[in-house]
């Protein structure tokens, strides 16, 4: 087994603020994905990294970067936090990227953003 | 592109009685994967249910789901909805070669006594 953590729990931002969410696995799989979480529009993807130095975007980019500092960790930087906005971003890992179909994407219990 | 709907908003159910949460897709890939993701309140989703077999049934803690390539279906069904049933459901598509999937937009479930 393993765990997916992600810190801070909460976290309350000013407009304009960077802002940086960190996710740790140690499950030892190659692949990690960062998604945000809004009600009622599902689980939409950030970034993802197949493998430690590899950073991919996904369809909801804009106004983020991410950094896979090494197999374990990744981190999530909202670039300038918009006023008012509310979400959950929520980590996730998988094995690897291209293997069996039924690999599971094991998630973490999520930041929640508050910007004032 | 692919795409993955499931029932929308609140599913509301009083606890006993059977509940069934739609969930369709569209793909041109030929092999796929499918997944019940369930998240409580203030947890991480978790899987629930997985399968990558045409018209074989998956099962666990009391739910089950059948994929049905023929229709592009994976409903969600319990006989019997229990208080702790009660959270947020979502569907999940894996295609192709690719680690990505493709999520519904999530169908809360309410068990009421």
């Amino acid at each position: 087994g393993g765990i997916i953590t992600q810190t801070p729990k909460f976290l309350i931002g000013q407009e304009g603020q960077k802002l940086t969410l960190k996710c740790q696995q140690n499950f030892n799989h190659d692949t990690m994905y960062w998604y945000r979480q809004d009600s009622g529009k599902g689980l939409r993807l950030i970034y993802y990294s197949i493998t430690e130095n590899d950073l991919q975007k996904g369809d909801l980019s804009e106004g983020y970067d991410a950094s896979r500092e090494k197999k374990s960790s990744f981190s999530l930087t909202v670039t300038s936090a918009q006023k008012n906005e509310m979400a959950v971003f929520l980590c996730a890992s998988s094995p690897d990227w291209g293997g069996r179909y039924q690999d599971t994407q094991y998630f973490g219990p999520g930041t929640r953003l508050l910007v004032l | 592109g692919d795409s993955v709907t499931q029932t929308e908003g609140l599913v509301t159910v009083t606890e006993g009685l059977p509940v069934k949460l739609n969930c369709t897709y569209q793909t041109t890939y030929l092999t796929i994967a499918f997944f019940w993701y369930v998240q409580y309140l203030n947890e991480a989703p978790q899987v629930l249910l997985k399968s990558s077999t045409d018209n074989k049934r998956t099962e666990h803690q009391g739910f089950h789901a059948t994929l049905h390539k023929s229709s592009s279906s994976f409903h969600l069904q319990k006989s019997s909805a229990q208080l702790s049933d009660s959270a947020l459901y979502y569907c999940a598509l894996r295609t192709g070669n690719t680690g990505k999937l493709i999520f519904g937009l999530g169908t809360t479930l309410q068990v009421q006594p």
